[in-house]
């Protein structure tokens, strides 16, 4: 069965440095997302991203974030300037179109000291 | 925003017993699906049910939209059913998923 996987399973970085997080979509999947859990919390919503533009993005997705999908089967997160309220681990998801079943991968891990 | 709430908070059960997990939700939805979060801390898709009866092993779920609550059956229950399980729900046609706080179960032996 399809799924999608994320790379890396974990990372630490320092406060400050950028970071990119990867994801590889269900391969006929059009609509893609990224949600993250600080730990103890429930999941929430980042940014959703179809026919290469940013759909909707929440209040979390400021200028730091951005998402971009630079061939035809990679979608990244990158954080420009890390902090440490951004230790948490992110999910990609993908589903076939808007309003069916989004599929997670098994998320990054993120530690920023 | 839409409310999501389940309940109960935490779930002990004995290996073997069934129970059930609610979610009511604050306004109506055009998707909703239950997730089981496993100690790696995976989410793992369970159910897409924004309406209707789906049932799936030992599994099943109900939502009735029209009271805006849905459940989540876990029949004759074994350790690896422990974790937490999500409601998550899309209500304003951005497809985007706004989660409940969770059910933590743990399954004993």
């Amino acid at each position: 069965e399809p799924e999608v996987t994320q790379t890396p399973s974990h990372q630490v970085t320092q406060m400050g440095q950028e970071v990119i997080l990867r994801c590889v979509p269900i391969s006929n999947h059009l609509y893609f997302y990224w949600y993250r859990q600080i730990l103890g919390q429930k999941v929430e919503f980042l940014v959703s991203f179809y026919n290469n533009e940013i759909s909707e993005k929440s209040e979390i997705f400021d200028d730091q974030f951005s998402v971009e999908r630079p061939d035809g089967s990679n979608f990244t997160l990158k954080i420009r300037s890390t902090k440490l309220e951004d230790s948490a681990m992110y999910f990609c998801a993908s589903s076939k179109v808007g309003g069916e079943t989004q599929y997670f991968g098994p998320g990054t891990r993120l530690l920023v000291l | 925003g839409i409310q999501v709430e389940q309940s109960p908070p935490d779930l002990i059960l004995q290996e073997g017993a069934n129970s059930t997990l609610r979610c009511n939700f604050s306004d109506s939805v055009n998707n909703l699906q239950w997730f089981h979060q496993n100690p790696w801390g995976q989410l793992i898709n369970l159910f897409y049910i924004p309406s209707g009866t789906k049932q799936n092993g030992r599994l099943s779920a109900t939502t009735v939209a029209t009271e805006r609550y849905s459940l989540l059956y876990i029949s004759s229950s074994q350790t690896t059913d422990s974790g937490v399980y999500f409601c998550a729900v899309e209500y304003s046609g951005d497809y985007k998923l706004s989660f409940g706080a969770g059910t933590t179960v743990t399954v004993r032996a």
